[in-house]
């Protein structure tokens, strides 16, 4: 079964730099894709972007100016890195498989494994 | 960005009704369409990938259809703890784009 960890500072100061890392276990990180999630309280979800374990990345426009995807297969994680936060990026944040191999061996994407979330908060 | 729009944002219902939840893509993406369920304070679950495919373990009473632009989640009975948000998802072209979410409230 396929688990995910993310893990990283609860509280950033606006202006500073929100940096999460998701540890994958459970499974391999080769071959597949990884998102970031994120959903303000009370609000609904946001892609954020993805990261293919080649290091292959796709970002949301809105953010992609500010954003920055890392993966290290060796260690099993993939890192999100964020600057010059406001308080507008204060969210849950999940990491999660972006898609799996079907019968026939195409790759189809959707969120089948998700980590359990982490709140970051943005305030001095 | 393609744009999903889920509606009702929200609806009332009883133990045993049958429900569906529609969401309209602003565009076609073919069967890239997927349904998650979210209870309060929790990971979003996937219930349907490809408009239509029941992910394993998620009950015979959540089903989905539709193609193109126009899809639908049904609920055939409710049971107690299908009282929550349910939010499409399109994975045609990036970025992958969510619907606003419908909350099950009870009746």
């Amino acid at each position: 079964q396929v688990q995910l960890q993310e893990s990283g500072p609860g509280l950033v100061k606006p202006s500073e730099t929100l940096s999460l890392t998701c540890t994958v276990s459970g499974g391999s990180i080769n071959s597949y894709y990884w998102s970031w999630i994120r959903q303000p309280a009370g609000k609904g979800l946001e892609w954020i972007g993805r990261i293919h374990s080649t290091g292959n990345t796709a970002y949301t426009p809105s953010l992609e100016s500010r954003l920055t995807m890392s993966v290290d297969t060796s260690k099993k994680q993939f890192s999100l890195k964020l600057t010059s936060v406001t308080a507008a990026d204060t969210a849950v944040y999940y990491c999660v498989r972006d898609g799996t191999y079907d019968s026939s061996g195409y790759y189809r994407f959707y969120f089948d494994y998700w980590g359990h979330g982490t709140l970051v908060t943005v305030s001095s | 960005d393609i744009q999903m729009t889920q509606s009702p944002s929200s609806l009332s219902a009883s133990v045993g009704d049958r429900v569906t939840i529609t969401c309209r893509a602003s565009q076609s993406i073919n069967r890239f369409l997927h349904w998650y369920q979210q209870k309060p304070g929790k990971t979003p679950k996937l219930l349907i990938y490809g408009a239509s495919s029941l992910q394993s373990g998620v009950p015979s009473r959540f089903s989905g259809s539709g193609s193109g632009t126009d899809f639908t989640l049904t609920i055939s009975s409710l049971q107690p703890e299908d009282f929550v948000t349910y939010y499409c998802q399109q994975s045609y072209s990036t970025p992958w784009t969510f619907g606003q979410g419908t909350k099950v409230e009870i009746k």
